[in-house]
């Protein structure tokens, strides 16, 4: 089976400009969640998603937005970039809501200039 | 909010030294997993502890759950190279999503 997918594997955009970023979880799996990690340290959680409905959410800005679709994918968006927001994204599946083992993705590098 | 730290920073050993990382959180923990993150990877689960006071092995490896569930421990046996890599420690408050430590990188001399 294939693991978690993410799209694009990297990225550099502009600051203001708009970015979307993708993740196909593990075939089964209904959570997906969302973390920045910044060189150096540890993931930061910023959304998890469970049956198409938002069920955590971080302390992030509202730039930050996220969805997740019927076949349980998911989509990551963040608006107005900032410089500090260049970090690696990644994107966990697990089967269920709670108390299950996360399965990352290779992440999204995003560099904004 | 819940915090959760982790010490070392960094840790250097030569190969079949024994290595330690311990996790500490400011809240107690409802669970807590680690996660095994190699340079230019990404994060590897590699056990979750729910009970007070539990401890699990896993080959060289073994972790622990403190009593009052608010720190837990990973010790390697006779590291070897494949164990480089940084460790992540997540813990999750009641009700609440897990948070990362910031990690422990460890080094292995050959």
């Amino acid at each position: 089976d294939a693991g978690v997918t993410q799209s694009p594997t990297h990225l550099i955009k502009t600051r203001g400009q708009h970015v979307t970023l993708r993740c196909s979880p593990i075939s089964g799996h209904k959570s997906v969640s969302w973390y920045q990690q910044v060189l150096g340290q540890g993931p930061q959680f910023i959304f998890q998603y469970y049956e198409k409905e938002e069920r955590g959410r971080g302390n992030f800005p509202d730039r930050f937005s996220a969805r997740q679709f019927p076949n349980y994918s998911s989509e990551l968006n963040v608006n107005a970039l900032l410089l500090g927001d260049s970090a690696l994204y990644l994107c966990a599946s697990s089967f269920e809501l709670k108390d299950y083992e996360q399965y990352f993705g290779p992440g999204t590098r995003l560099t904004v200039t | 909010g819940q915090q959760v730290m982790q010490i070392p920073q960094y840790q250097h050993v030569q190969e079949g030294e024994d290595f330690t990382t311990y996790c500490n959180s400011s809240t107690t923990l409802s669970n807590i997993q680690w996660y095994k993150q190699r340079p230019g990877g990404h994060p590897v689960f590699l056990i979750q502890l729910v009970k007070s006071g539990e401890v699990k092995k896993q080959k060289r490896l073994t972790f622990q759950f403190g009593e009052a569930k608010k720190n837990s421990s990973l010790h390697i046996t006779a590291t070897q190279t494949t164990d480089v890599g940084t460790y992540f420690c997540a813990g999750r408050d009641y009700g609440q999503n897990f948070v990362f430590g910031p990690g422990t990188r460890l080094s292995v001399l050959p």
